[in-house]
C-alpha cells in the first residue's frame, strides 16, 4: 500500500459526459501528479500540483482540467468524454526535489 | 524517435532464472533513472532509484546505468512467479525537472 488513495476505483459513463476523479496523496506529501495509461500510449503524465499550485503540465487536453486543495487532496475533472478518453487515471505524490513517485490504485475510466 | 524505449515483451523466464530489463534513452540530460514495477490492474510501485552512472543492489534487484551508452538495466536474480508485471523504467533531467518520462513497460512472466 502506497498510501496514496484515489476514487472511485471503476467509473463508466457515456460520451459527452464530465467525471471527477479524486486522488488523496500520502502524508507529508506536497505534490500531487496526474497520469494516464493507456494500451496504445503508456503512462502519460498530464499534471502536477504543489501545495495548492499548478507546478507543470504534460499532454492534458484542455476538457482536462486539475486543482489541488488546502487539505492536499486533488480532483482531475474530464469533460465532454471521448470513447478514447477511456484509460487507467493514476495519481502520485512525492516530497518536493525528489523523483521518486508513490501511485495510487488508479481509477479504471471506460466512456461508452 | 521517442525519448525513452524499452521492449515491450513479453518476456517469458522459468522460475529461478536471472532477468535482464533494459531502457535506452536519447536525452543526455537524464540524471535520475527510476524502475517501477506494475502488477496488473494496479498502480506502479517504485523499486529502484539511482542517480547518475553506476550500479544499486537491493536484495535480489540490481539497477545499472551506463550514460556513456545512454542505456539502463534491471537485473533480477532468482526471478519467481511473483515477480511476474510489467516493469516501468523512468528517468529525469538534473536542475529542477522532476517530471519523469516512463518507458512503455516490459511485461514480464516468470513460470513456475
Amino acid at each position: 500500500d502506497s498510501g496514496v488513495t484515489q476514487t472511485p476505483k471503476h467509473l463508466i459513463t457515456a460520451t459527452g459526459q464530465r467525471v471527477t476523479l479524486r486522488c488523496s496523496p500520502r502524508s507529508g506529501d506536497l505534490s500531487v501528479y496526474w497520469y494516464q495509461q493507456s494500451l496504445d500510449q503508456g503512462l502519460q503524465f498530464l499534471i502536477q500540483y504543489y501545495n495548492g499550485e499548478e507546478r507543470a503540465k504534460g499532454n492534458i487536453l484542455e476538457r482536462f482540467s486539475a486543482q489541488q486543495f488546502p487539505d492536499l487532496h486533488s480532483e482531475l475533472n474530464l469533460s465532454s468524454l471521448e470513447l478514447g478518453d477511456s484509460a487507467l487515471y493514476f495519481c502520485a505524490s512525492g516530497r518536493q526535489g525528489l523523483d521518486e513517485q508513490y501511485f495510487g490504485p488508479g481509477t479504471r475510466l471506460t466512456v461508452t | 524517435q521517442k525519448e525513452v524505449e524499452q521492449d515491450p515483451g513479453p518476456l517469458s523466464v522459468p522460475e529461478g532464472a536471472i532477468v535482464s530489463l533494459n531502457c535506452t534513452y536519447s536525452n543526455s540530460a537524464f540524471q535520475y533513472f527510476m524502475w517501477y514495477r506494475q502488477y496488473s490492474r494496479k498502480g506502479p510501485e517504485l523499486l529502484m532509484y539511482t542517480y547518475s552512472s553506476g550500479n544499486k543492489e537491493d536484495g535480489r534487484f540490481t539497477a545499472q546505468v551506463d550514460k556513456s551508452s545512454k542505456y539502463i538495466s534491471l537485473f533480477i536474480r532468482d526471478s519467481q512467479p511473483s515477480d511476474s508485471a510489467t516493469y516501468l523504467c523512468a528517468m529525469s533531467a538534473s536542475g529542477g525537472s522532476y517530471i519523469p518520462t516512463f518507458g512503455r513497460g516490459t511485461s514480464l512472466i516468470v513460470h513456475p
